[in-house]
Formats: structure tokens, sequence, C-alpha cells
């Protein structure tokens, strides 16, 4: 079953129209991440939340912007794509204080047209 | 900064072939080390992880990795790889204190038979 689920999988949106990525999870983990993938490159962390603690990345731009209103969820907000936001958002979750590791969505594609 | 180095942007191999990919990070302090696999179309997946104890860590699919403090260096190593091995590898650190991931870029391995 799956732990961590992002919808859409595939999102196709208009240069400068505002637009929301979900994560959902069921793992009942305090922490979560959003990641941005493009092609041949690292996942870069935008953001996470630690509970309701929101935790930016300095260089994170501010056309970026998150909502956790529960532990299940988490959105991401992108208010006005450009074409260089076009990648894949990777979700993830994980525990504090444990030997644990980060479990991932399957991530978001995002082409901006 | 902590930073993590692959050095191999894509490996091609036949089938049966050995498999060493080496990841190097920046940062010296008590660091947690994983590997992820990203097979096509899918989420990422956490292959193995090394916390403490014995350096030499066993995963998923005969995927073994060694962690050698004085190099700063956690190497991902298969005796003899499979078609199916055929993904995206990623190294990521994680710094003492449940901060999150940082990755390295990745390695595309490519099985051939």
């Amino acid at each position: 079953d799956a732990m961590v689920i992002q919808n859409p999988r595939y999102q196709v949106t208009q240069f400068g129209k505002p637009v929301t990525l979900s994560c959902s999870q069921t793992l009942n983990h305090n922490v979560m991440y959003w990641y941005q993938q493009k092609s041949s490159q690292a996942p870069k962390l935008l953001f996470h939340y630690y509970d309701k603690d929101f935790n930016n990345e300095a260089d994170t731009p501010d056309n970026f912007q998150s909502r956790r209103p529960n532990t299940s969820f988490c959105f991401l907000d992108i208010r006005s794509p450009g074409l260089g936001d076009a990648a894949m958002y990777l979700c993830a979750t994980s525990r504090v204080g444990g030997a644990d590791w980060s479990f991932f969505g399957q991530g978001t594609r995002l082409t901006v047209v | 900064a902590q930073s993590v180095s692959q050095h191999n942007h894509h490996v091609i191999l036949s089938e049966a072939a050995s498999l060493e990919l080496g990841c190097n990070y920046s940062y010296g302090g008590t660091v947690n080390l994983f590997w992820y696999v990203q097979y096509p179309g899918q989420h990422l997946q956490l292959l193995l992880k090394y916390f403490s104890g014995d350096p030499l860590v066993k995963g998923i699919k005969g995927f073994e990795a060694e962690f050698i403090k004085s190099k700063f260096s956690f190497n991902l190593r298969k005796p003899s790889v499979q078609w199916s091995d055929t993904a995206e590898y990623f190294c990521a650190v994680r710094d003492k204190g449940n901060t999150p991931l940082v990755f390295g870029k990745g390695t595309r391995l490519s099985v051939i038979a």
C-alpha cells in the first residue's frame, strides 16, 4: 500500500497560472518535505515541516509556498509558475527521534506551457 | 553545509558484471548515510542505510555499501548486476539531529544483456 501519495502524478499548467500540488501520508510521520528535482540533478529541498513548524530553505524562491493543515496532508503552491519551474516535485516524510529514514511519494511532474 | 558527490553520471554494465558506485560527503561530523534507488517511472525507494555499528551494511536485492569514515565515503556495491537493476541511484546524507537529507546528483545505471 502506498504510504506517501502525491496528486496528481502529472500536472500541466500555464505560465503564470497558480498551481497546487498535494501530498498525503498514512505513516503519521511528523516531518514532511518538498523537494524539486530537475532532469539529471539531485533532489533539492524547498522546505519542510516539523509538525506545524515551517522551515524554508534560504534559496527557495518566494514563488513557492506550502501549507500543512494537518499531520497527513501537505500542499505545495506555486503562485506564478515560470518555465524554469518545470520539474519533478517530490514529497517525503520522516519521523523524528528514531533510526528512521525518509519515505518518498511517486512525485508530480509539472510542465509549464 | 553538507554536500554529496557521486562520481559517475552514467554507468553501463553487462549483466553479471560487478558494480561499484562512488559517494563522498563533505562534512565530517556524525552522519546517517543512505542509498536510494529510483526505477523508471517509480518513486525513490530506500536501498540501504547506515546509522552506526558495522560499517559494511547490506541492503535489499544483494546490494551492500561500506562506510569509510576516514575517506568520507559510502560506496555502493553489488557483485553481479541484473537487467532489473537498471535505475537511478542516489546517495544521501543526513547530519545528526534529523536534519533533511542532502542528495547527490545521482548515477544512472544501465544494465545490458
